[in-house]
């Protein structure tokens, strides 16, 4: 595609649900990384994924949040047993070079999920 | 600790006028400066990448500094526009590995009319 694309754009869940983001980089783009944005601040970095290898996953805050990446394209973040602190925005981005180094490094728009 | 600072927090300027934001950031080795705008409920979009050698680059009406030695940079932004409501952040890549990116909170921008 254009760019990348996520979806949901929004999300609301219950406490204790688990959901799962997607997000569908540019088409042949090698890397891919995530981030979680909370409100008024600049995104942290959660994982990073090179093709289907996950060779950072140093970011995620706990044993509920996991990504992957099978067939190095499409990749999933979900979250199992939601809380509040993990209301944010979760940004997807791509790069067609290994790694961040690129001047090809485009963001999604993100998803928003609220845990009420 | 690799960290990137920006200020101010956030700013309100007529249309028309121009506005500075500052980034001073902590990150070492270094690889490259990046400035986004961050349109609510967007993205971030690049509006410059700076490599060590580069000490100015502009983007239309966006104009970004780097100074390495005191690692320092700024975003001039000339005759605001509405649109130019954003928040503006800086990013900093480390070298080696895969240049992981060091993100500020970025500097919320209002234009008002």
């Amino acid at each position: 595609g254009a760019g990348v694309s996520q979806s949901p754009r929004y999300k609301v869940a219950k406490r204790g649900q688990d959901v799962a983001l997607r997000c569908d980089p540019i088409s042949g783009h090698v890397s891919l990384f995530w981030y979680q944005q909370a409100l008024g601040q600049g995104p942290e970095f959660l994982t990073y994924f090179q093709n289907e290898a996950q060779l950072d996953k140093s970011g995620l805050p706990s044993d509920r949040f996991f990504a992957e990446r099978p067939e190095g394209s499409v990749s999933t973040l979900k979250i199992q047993r939601t809380q509040q602190e993990d209301s944010a925005v979760y940004l997807c981005a791509s790069s067609r070079s290994r790694g961040a180094r690129g001047y090809g490094y485009t963001f999604g728009s993100g998803t928003r999920l609220t845990v009420v | 600790k690799n960290q990137v600072e920006q200020s101010p927090q956030s700013l309100i300027i007529l249309e028309g006028k121009n506005c500075t934001l500052q980034c001073n950031y902590t990150v070492s080795p270094f690889s490259n400066l990046r400035w986004y705008k961050q349109d609510t409920g967007r993205g971030p979009v690049s509006l410059t990448i700076m490599t060590f050698s580069e000490n100015t680059k502009s983007n239309g009406r966006y104009t970004a500094t780097l100074d390495a030695d005191t690692k320092q940079s700024s975003l001039h932004i000339t005759a605001s526009q509405l649109s130019d409501s954003a928040s503006y952040i800086c990013v900093v890549s480390a070298s080696g590995g895969y240049n992981k990116l060091i993100f500020g909170a970025g500097t919320r921008l209002a234009v008002h009319p």
